[in-house]
């Protein structure tokens, strides 16, 4: 299948810091990549849908100021969480490509 | 918006034995159903998908089957190894024909599966 990359995949931040997390897809160009958060044995919940060239989507009750999405190009979109707080501890997840392939996570610890 | 059920929330089977999972789900326009791996630590894998215009798709130990009436899908996995241990989701999204329109993919809670050696 396609393959999706995640960078990094994991990382530990102090409170008040800004973290980027880069998803790329690697064989194949995508317009739309989607961005995840998964909690500790919890589902998957959409948080926004990232489109190449225009303004991220963002889903109800998700922060567009706090989670800033950027889709520069038809293989990489960004997910920066700003000013990370404990709360945003999660693991964080991007998808792309029809079907639907996920990357491997990352990790987000806020201290 | 749509819905997804999915039960059990947890599996436990022996090994060689079957596994079954299902999912209802809410929005009758829904027509794209994949089914998703999940093991600790890692992203989802998907291991299989099938449309609404398709009753059952098969693959080697993997299979789905579909009831659109009754608006529900199935996970079947045959002769389960450890290896198939793991957290499944169930995942449901309208798609137009030619697979190009991104429908928002609702998944269900997920079961943990278990295959005891």
């Amino acid at each position: 299948g396609a393959v999706v990359s995640q960078h990094p995949s994991r990382v530990i931040c102090k409170s008040g810091t800004s973290v980027k997390i880069e998803c790329r897809s690697l064989d194949f160009q995508a317009t739309t990549m989607f961005w995840y958060r998964q909690f500790p044995k919890q589902s998957l919940m959409l948080m926004a849908t990232s489109n190449e060239g225009s303004k991220a989507t963002y889903e109800q009750g998700v922060e567009k100021d706090k989670f800033l999405i950027n889709h520069a190009s038809l293989t990489l979109s960004t997910l920066t969480v700003t000013s990370a707080h404990p709360e945003d501890s999660s693991f964080y997840i991007c998808s792309a490509g029809t079907p639907q392939y996920f990357g491997p996570g990352t990790r987000l610890t806020v201290l | 918006g749509e819905n997804v059920e999915q039960h059990p929330s947890t599996l436990s089977v022996q090994e060689g034995d079957s596994a079954v999972i299902k999912c209802t789900y809410s929005d009758s326009a829904s027509n794209y159903f994949p089914w998703y791996k999940q093991e600790l630590g890692k992203g989802p894998q998907l291991i299989i998908d099938i449309r609404s215009n398709v009753g059952e798709k098969k693959d080697q130990r993997i299979a789905v089957t579909l009831n659109k009436t009754a608006k529900h899908f199935s996970l079947h996995i045959t002769e389960t190894q450890p290896e198939d241990s793991a957290v499944y989701f169930c995942a449901a999204r309208f798609s137009n024909a030619g697979g190009t329109s991104y429908g928002k993919l609702t998944f269900g809670q997920g079961t943990i599966l278990t295959v005891h050696p």
